[in-house]
Protein backbone atom coordinates (compact mmCIF):
# COMPACT_ATOMS: atom_id res chain seq x y z
CA UNK A 1 0.00 0.00 0.00
CA UNK A 2 1.67 3.76 -0.63
CA UNK A 3 1.54 5.71 2.04
CA UNK A 4 2.94 9.80 2.09
CA UNK A 5 3.59 10.87 5.26
CA UNK A 6 4.00 14.44 6.00
CA UNK A 7 5.67 15.85 9.14
CA UNK A 8 7.45 19.35 10.21
CA UNK A 9 4.62 21.76 9.51
CA UNK A 10 3.22 24.43 12.72
CA UNK A 11 3.20 27.81 13.61
CA UNK A 12 6.04 30.23 12.54
CA UNK A 13 6.40 33.72 12.50
CA UNK A 14 7.01 35.97 9.80
CA UNK A 15 10.35 35.91 8.19
CA UNK A 16 11.27 32.23 9.98
CA UNK A 17 11.67 28.60 8.61
CA UNK A 18 10.42 25.47 8.46
CA UNK A 19 11.43 22.01 7.41
CA UNK A 20 9.12 19.54 5.81
CA UNK A 21 9.35 16.06 5.45
CA UNK A 22 7.61 13.61 3.60
CA UNK A 23 8.13 10.02 4.35
CA UNK A 24 7.15 7.78 1.59
CA UNK A 25 6.45 3.58 1.51
CA UNK A 26 4.79 1.09 -0.55
CA UNK A 27 6.60 2.10 -3.88
CA UNK A 28 9.82 2.28 -5.28
CA UNK A 29 10.29 5.79 -4.55
CA UNK A 30 14.10 6.04 -6.42
CA UNK A 31 12.07 6.20 -9.21
CA UNK A 32 9.41 8.60 -8.93
CA UNK A 33 9.18 12.17 -9.42
CA UNK A 34 7.79 14.29 -6.25
CA UNK A 35 5.51 17.24 -6.27
CA UNK A 36 4.64 19.76 -2.73
CA UNK A 37 1.54 21.05 -3.18
CA UNK A 38 -0.30 23.12 -0.80
CA UNK A 39 -4.16 24.38 0.19
CA UNK A 40 -4.59 27.75 2.03
CA UNK A 41 -7.43 27.68 4.09
CA UNK A 42 -10.90 27.59 2.06
CA UNK A 43 -8.96 27.65 -1.37
CA UNK A 44 -7.75 26.15 -4.53
CA UNK A 45 -4.64 24.02 -4.11
CA UNK A 46 -1.41 25.25 -5.77
CA UNK A 47 1.87 23.22 -7.15
CA UNK A 48 4.48 24.53 -4.91
CA UNK A 49 7.60 22.71 -6.35
CA UNK A 50 8.43 19.06 -7.57
CA UNK A 51 12.11 17.15 -8.22
CA UNK A 52 13.31 14.48 -10.67
CA UNK A 53 13.73 10.83 -9.31
CA UNK A 54 17.42 11.43 -8.67
CA UNK A 55 17.01 15.31 -7.56
CA UNK A 56 18.78 16.77 -10.72
CA UNK A 57 15.99 18.74 -11.74
CA UNK A 58 13.92 20.56 -9.77
CA UNK A 59 11.50 23.59 -10.38
CA UNK A 60 9.26 25.93 -8.34
CA UNK A 61 6.22 28.05 -8.74
CA UNK A 62 7.24 32.22 -9.22
CA UNK A 63 6.15 33.33 -5.80
CA UNK A 64 8.42 30.80 -3.72
CA UNK A 65 11.47 30.92 -5.94
CA UNK A 66 14.75 31.79 -3.89
CA UNK A 67 12.73 31.39 -0.53
CA UNK A 68 12.18 27.49 -1.05
CA UNK A 69 13.74 24.42 -1.34
CA UNK A 70 13.06 21.01 -2.10
CA UNK A 71 14.91 18.03 -2.08
CA UNK A 72 15.08 14.31 -1.30
CA UNK A 73 16.40 11.07 -0.22
CA UNK A 74 16.32 8.25 -1.61
CA UNK A 75 17.94 6.07 0.65
CA UNK A 76 15.47 7.24 3.63
CA UNK A 77 12.53 7.50 0.97
CA UNK A 78 11.73 10.72 2.34
CA UNK A 79 11.00 13.99 0.33
CA UNK A 80 11.57 17.50 1.95
CA UNK A 81 10.97 20.98 1.49
CA UNK A 82 12.96 24.12 3.53
CA UNK A 83 10.54 26.59 3.65
CA UNK A 84 13.02 30.44 4.61
CA UNK A 85 11.55 34.07 4.41
CA UNK A 86 7.96 32.57 5.27
CA UNK A 87 5.11 35.21 5.03
CA UNK A 88 1.83 35.15 6.10
CA UNK A 89 0.42 33.96 2.21
CA UNK A 90 2.27 30.42 2.41
CA UNK A 91 -0.12 29.43 5.51
CA UNK A 92 -1.34 26.18 4.19
CA UNK A 93 -1.75 23.01 4.24
CA UNK A 94 1.02 21.23 2.63
CA UNK A 95 1.08 17.93 0.83
CA UNK A 96 3.44 15.72 -0.67
CA UNK A 97 2.44 13.72 -3.76
CA UNK A 98 3.73 11.29 -5.48
CA UNK A 99 4.01 12.95 -9.26
CA UNK A 100 3.04 11.36 -12.82
CA UNK A 101 0.37 11.30 -14.38
CA UNK A 102 -1.60 13.60 -12.51
CA UNK A 103 -1.10 13.35 -8.60
CA UNK A 104 -2.51 9.65 -7.78
CA UNK A 105 -1.33 9.01 -3.85
CA UNK A 106 -1.26 12.16 -1.66
CA UNK A 107 -0.36 12.41 2.06
CA UNK A 108 -2.68 13.70 4.49
CA UNK A 109 -1.37 16.90 4.99
CA UNK A 110 0.87 19.25 7.39
CA UNK A 111 -0.32 22.83 8.28
CA UNK A 112 1.61 25.46 8.17
CA UNK A 113 0.95 29.05 9.84
CA UNK A 114 2.54 31.89 9.53
CA UNK A 115 1.79 34.85 11.95
CA UNK A 116 3.14 37.05 14.86
CA UNK B 1 2.32 30.63 -16.70
CA UNK B 2 -0.82 28.57 -18.02
CA UNK B 3 -4.02 29.76 -16.12
CA UNK B 4 -6.87 26.95 -15.84
CA UNK B 5 -9.93 28.40 -15.49
CA UNK B 6 -12.93 26.43 -14.19
CA UNK B 7 -17.01 26.99 -14.88
CA UNK B 8 -19.24 27.50 -12.97
CA UNK B 9 -17.89 28.32 -10.00
CA UNK B 10 -20.93 25.91 -8.35
CA UNK B 11 -23.08 23.97 -10.17
CA UNK B 12 -26.58 22.98 -7.99
CA UNK B 13 -27.66 19.75 -8.85
CA UNK B 14 -29.94 16.80 -7.71
CA UNK B 15 -28.93 12.98 -7.06
CA UNK B 16 -29.26 11.13 -10.33
CA UNK B 17 -29.06 14.28 -12.65
CA UNK B 18 -26.18 14.04 -14.72
CA UNK B 19 -23.31 17.31 -14.04
CA UNK B 20 -20.73 18.53 -16.61
CA UNK B 21 -18.22 20.55 -14.99
CA UNK B 22 -15.97 22.51 -17.83
CA UNK B 23 -12.13 23.47 -17.71
CA UNK B 24 -10.36 26.14 -20.40
CA UNK B 25 -6.70 26.51 -20.75
CA UNK B 26 -4.78 29.68 -21.64
CA UNK B 27 -3.09 27.63 -24.34
CA UNK B 28 -2.77 24.56 -25.02
CA UNK B 29 -1.50 21.20 -22.86
CA UNK B 30 -2.50 18.54 -25.08
CA UNK B 31 -3.75 15.78 -23.13
CA UNK B 32 -2.07 16.38 -19.79
CA UNK B 33 -5.47 17.51 -18.08
CA UNK B 34 -6.20 15.80 -14.70
CA UNK B 35 -8.99 15.82 -13.04
CA UNK B 36 -9.60 15.64 -8.98
CA UNK B 37 -12.79 15.61 -6.17
CA UNK B 38 -11.86 17.02 -2.87
CA UNK B 39 -14.50 17.08 0.09
CA UNK B 40 -13.90 19.08 3.10
CA UNK B 41 -10.75 17.86 5.56
CA UNK B 42 -9.10 15.38 3.16
CA UNK B 43 -6.42 15.43 0.37
CA UNK B 44 -7.77 14.98 -3.32
CA UNK B 45 -8.24 12.45 -5.12
CA UNK B 46 -7.31 11.78 -8.65
CA UNK B 47 -10.28 10.98 -11.11
CA UNK B 48 -8.92 11.44 -14.34
CA UNK B 49 -5.70 11.89 -15.83
CA UNK B 50 -4.54 11.97 -19.27
CA UNK B 51 -7.85 13.67 -20.30
CA UNK B 52 -10.01 11.09 -20.19
CA UNK B 53 -8.74 8.15 -18.83
CA UNK B 54 -10.16 6.99 -15.54
CA UNK B 55 -8.07 6.37 -12.43
CA UNK B 56 -7.81 3.29 -10.54
CA UNK B 57 -11.16 2.66 -8.60
CA UNK B 58 -12.93 5.34 -9.54
CA UNK B 59 -16.39 4.23 -11.07
CA UNK B 60 -17.48 4.54 -14.68
CA UNK B 61 -20.10 7.16 -14.29
CA UNK B 62 -16.88 9.70 -14.22
CA UNK B 63 -15.58 10.12 -17.74
CA UNK B 64 -13.63 12.78 -19.33
CA UNK B 65 -13.32 14.25 -22.55
CA UNK B 66 -11.50 16.93 -24.80
CA UNK B 67 -7.73 18.66 -25.87
CA UNK B 68 -5.51 21.35 -26.68
CA UNK B 69 -7.56 24.12 -24.57
CA UNK B 70 -11.34 22.82 -23.95
CA UNK B 71 -11.74 20.19 -21.04
CA UNK B 72 -15.07 18.02 -19.46
CA UNK B 73 -15.95 16.13 -16.52
CA UNK B 74 -19.50 14.30 -16.66
CA UNK B 75 -20.71 12.80 -13.96
CA UNK B 76 -23.35 10.55 -15.73
CA UNK B 77 -25.80 10.40 -12.34
CA UNK B 78 -25.07 12.16 -9.37
CA UNK B 79 -24.42 10.28 -6.63
CA UNK B 80 -24.55 11.52 -2.30
CA UNK B 81 -21.19 10.71 -2.41
CA UNK B 82 -19.94 12.97 -5.60
CA UNK B 83 -21.35 16.35 -3.48
CA UNK B 84 -18.04 17.89 -3.02
CA UNK B 85 -15.52 20.34 -5.20
CA UNK B 86 -13.44 19.45 -8.72
CA UNK B 87 -10.31 20.66 -9.47
CA UNK B 88 -8.71 20.24 -13.15
CA UNK B 89 -5.19 20.34 -13.72
CA UNK B 90 -2.80 20.41 -16.66
CA UNK B 91 0.78 18.97 -16.30
CA UNK B 92 2.03 19.67 -19.49
CA UNK B 93 4.02 22.60 -18.29
CA UNK B 94 4.79 23.04 -14.94
CA UNK B 95 1.65 22.26 -13.27
CA UNK B 96 -1.82 24.77 -12.49
CA UNK B 97 -5.02 23.59 -10.93
CA UNK B 98 -8.23 25.72 -11.71
CA UNK B 99 -9.90 27.62 -9.23
CA UNK B 100 -12.40 24.54 -8.98
CA UNK B 101 -16.18 23.84 -8.86
CA UNK B 102 -18.47 23.10 -5.98
CA UNK B 103 -21.25 20.44 -7.06
CA UNK B 104 -23.41 21.12 -4.41
CA UNK B 105 -27.22 19.94 -3.90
Amino acid sequence: EVQLVESGGGLVQPGGSLRLSCAASGFTFRNQWMSWVRQAPGKGLEWVANIKQDGSEKYYVDSVKGRFTISRDNAKNSLYLQMNSLRAEDTAVYYCARDSDGYEYWGQGTLVAVSS
Amino acid sequence: EIVMTQSPATLSVSPGERATLSCRASQSVSSKLAWYQQKPGQAPRLLIYGASTRATGIPARFSGSGSGTEFTLTISSLQSEDFAIYYCQQYNHWKTFGQGTKVEI
